[in-house]
């Protein structure tokens, strides 16, 4: 199984600051013959189901907000809030989808 | 716009049994994999099984395997999951969620979830 490691597990950031979420894979979830990267991330709030807001490692979904953005390759890879807002406070995962079982780290917390 | 709305959760003792129900409307059913996943209380995310559009493939987390079936009716718009000889570490809320049209993937919409509750 693949293990996905995220970093830290909480974090608290001032509104406008940056945030920065870590997630490392046991092994590379990259597809060579593709050229992709199979994670994605996702965000939950208090009391609701996750919402998708990163495929592929770095393709936003519709209606993400741009402050949002994913990077990396291979096994490490970054969300970055660009500039937080009170809205971001959430329980963030990593999820990799590159073989079964899909597995997701453990969730970092965002908190202002 | 895609819906996904569970249904079927409940307090069962352990070793007892479950059919949870997932109605999906807004898109073209048969043509996406489904997922259950679950979330212990206060824990994080597992994937728990996928199905395809046509019924097949079909993939379970080793946790369940045995003991859970993943099955839908696309004439319903149906996805179900039968879980049997429950176990306390089973509690969780249960999410359905859609998958991709060519493999099950990363999970784009998901339900409001419906709670499982194993305790004597």
């Amino acid at each position: 199984d693949i293990v996905m490691t995220q970093s830290p597990d909480s974090l608290a950031v001032s509104l406008g600051e940056r945030a920065t979420i870590n997630c490392k894979s046991s092994q590379s979830v990259f597809y060579s013959s593709n050229n992709k990267n199979y994670l994605a991330w996702y965000q939950q709030k208090p009391g609701q189901p996750p919402k998708l807001l990163i495929s592929w490692a770095s393709t936003r979904e519709s209606g993400v907000p741009d402050r949002f953005s994913g990077s990396g390759s291979g096994t490490d890879f970054t969300l970055t809030i660009s500039s937080l807002q009170a809205e971001d406070v959430a329980v963030y995962y990593c999820q990799q989808y590159y073989s079964t079982p899909y597995t997701f780290g453990q969730g970092t917390k965002l908190e202002i | 716009q895609v819906q996904l709305v569970e249904s079927g959760g409940g307090l069962v003792k352990p070793g007892g049994s479950l059919r949870l129900s997932c109605a999906a409307s807004g898109f073209t059913f048969s043509d996406y994999y489904m997922i259950w996943l679950r979330q212990a209380p206060g824990k994080g995310l597992e994937w728990v099984s996928y199905i395809s559009g046509s019924g097949s493939p079909i993939n379970y987390a080793d946790s369940v395997k045995g003991r859970f079936t993943i099955s839908r009716d696309n004439a319903k718009n149906s996805l179900y999951l039968q879980v049997n000889s429950l176990r306390a570490e089973d509690t969780a809320v249960f999410y359905c969620a859609r998958g991709g049209t060519t493999r099950a993937g990363y999970f784009d919409y998901w339900g409001q979830g419906t709670l499982v509750t194993v305790s004597s």
